[in-house]
């Protein structure tokens, strides 16, 4: 199957900073993906999603990179904020599949 | 818009009985259901694909007759797991997609304790 991981586990930073969380892929095939943000208990929220064809995507205060050279992708939230606080996970996705491939998630907790 | 609705939100069933979860799209038409496992602190574990009309498309292990998937209109697939133990205690997530629009929205999820 394919394979989504990320390098870091859980990440811990300070109320205001830039958090960046990281992501690899493995099918260089995957052309669309997807950051989700979950919450304790409750169901994964579309953050954002970038398409193969573009290296950068903005959002409000969400930025995500992708590198296709090296498979990677990252999630820059800006000013960080206590409610930022959950789990992310990447989700690829080879447009013509139905599947999504997800990674086994970030726990990212803002310290205030 | 894109909000997918998940009841119950908690169910506790005694070992051997069956439970029904529902997934409705409130505000589209979701062609495509899918449904998720997760357990705690895990990723998300794709269950089965389905799509309206049809008979649901198992991932490799699951078992189609103990979790019986119907999606018999545009708004809403029921997951039945039948026959319950404790171990298919589990958080039961549900994600819907319109036609060939590759993004899923998630449901709030259900949690399960079969006791």
């Amino acid at each position: 199957g394919e394979s989504v991981g990320l390098h870091l586990p859980t990440l811990s930073v300070q109320e205001g900073d830039n958090s960046i969380i990281n992501c690899a892929y493995s099918n260089s095939a995957s052309d669309y993906f997807i950051w989700y943000k979950q919450e304790s208990g409750k169901g994964p929220q579309f953050i954002i999603d970038i398409r193969s064809n573009m290296d950068k995507r903005q959002g409000q205060r969400v930025t995500v990179l992708l590198n296709k050279t090296v498979k990677h992708l990252s999630l820059q939230i800006a000013a960080t904020q206590p409610g930022d606080s959950a789990v992310y996970f990447c989700a690829e996705n080879i447009m013509t599949g139905n599947q999504f491939y997800f990674g086994t998630g970030t726990s990212l907790t803002v310290i205030p | 818009g894109a909000v997918v609705s998940q009841h119950p939100s908690r169910v506790i069933c005694k070992s051997g009985t069956s439970v029904k979860i529902e997934c409705r799209s409130l505000d589209f038409q979701a062609t495509t259901m899918f449904w998720y496992r997760q357990f705690p602190k895990k990723s998300l574990m794709l269950m089965a694909t389905s799509n309206e009309g049809s008979k649901a498309t198992y991932e490799q292990g699951v078992e189609k007759d103990k979790f019986l998937i119907n999606h018999a209109s545009l708004t809403l697939s029921t997951l039945t797991v039948t026959s319950a133990h404790p171990e298919d205690s589990s958080f039961y997530i549900c994600s819907a997609r319109y036609l060939n629009q590759e993004t899923q929205y998630f449901g709030p999820g259900t949690r399960l304790l079969v006791l």
